[in-house]
């Protein structure tokens, strides 16, 4: 079975102070996909991220970075002087590799709100 | 706009009634996706299509719900005898492959 858990439910930042959202995940398959998707309030979510879990470099796209560490089954995401536009639900996701249904296994999601 | 569709966006309805909804997914996407979405959740897996064969449903997809993607195109989902639980937003997603890309939703309301 897979798991994704994201333990802060709410987070609230000043505009341009930078936030991270942690999540754990569990799973028995040795290979597999972590993703981050946005929801904002309209609803629609949306793909931010996707790592490979044999590929554990860390990268940057924009204001968005992340930080992949497998000893520790974590998938950390930072936004990066934030904006207003930000503010929305963060949803961590877990799914199998390799052809076939790769259903999403989702946290329970983080609300971000960036205060300006 | 080339991205998932989904319709109606809202749906009210009385307990007991049946619902349809619908997915027109990305053209080129062969794979499709269906999730449920409760208030304060993320979202959870219902089913899942390869072209039109419907190759996993989870343990979450009562008899009262069923699922068709004829001719590998767009797809719908029906719930029958709807119960005030059914309550939630249903996500439709395509795939090519590895990333899911997510329709608005369909917010449905069982009074």
């Amino acid at each position: 079975a897979q798991k994704v858990t994201q333990a802060q439910t709410e987070i609230s930042v000043v505009e341009k102070e930078d936030v991270t959202l942690d999540c754990v995940y569990e799973t028995r398959d040795t290979t597999y996909y972590l993703f981050w998707y946005k929801q904002p309030p309209s609803g629609e979510l949306v793909f931010l991220i996707r790592r490979n879990s044999f590929d554990e470099q860390n990268e940057i796209s924009g204001r968005y970075s992340w930080n992949f560490q497998k000893s520790t089954s974590s998938f950390n995401f930072t936004i990066t002087a934030s904006q207003v536009v930000d503010s929305a639900v963060y949803f961590c996701a877990l799914s199998p590799w390799g052809g076939g249904n790769n259903r999403l296994a989702f946290g329970k999601g983080n609300q971000v709100v960036v205060i300006p | 706009d080339t991205g998932v569709s989904q319709d109606p966006r809202h749906k009210i309805t009385k307990r007991g009634q049946n619902v349809t909804f619908r997915c027109d997914p990305i053209s080129e996407h062969n794979r499709l996706y269906w999730y449920r979405q409760t208030l304060g959740q993320g979202p959870e897996f219902l089913t899942y299509f390869q072209n039109e064969a419907q190759l996993e449903k989870s343990r979450l997809l009562s008899d009262r719900f069923s699922a068709e993607r004829p001719k590998g195109s767009f797809s719908t989902l029906e719930i029958q005898r709807t119960e005030q639980g059914d309550s939630a937003m249903y996500l439709c997603a395509s795939s090519p492959i590895d990333e899911q890309f997510f329709g608005p939703g369909t917010r449905l309301t069982v009074l």
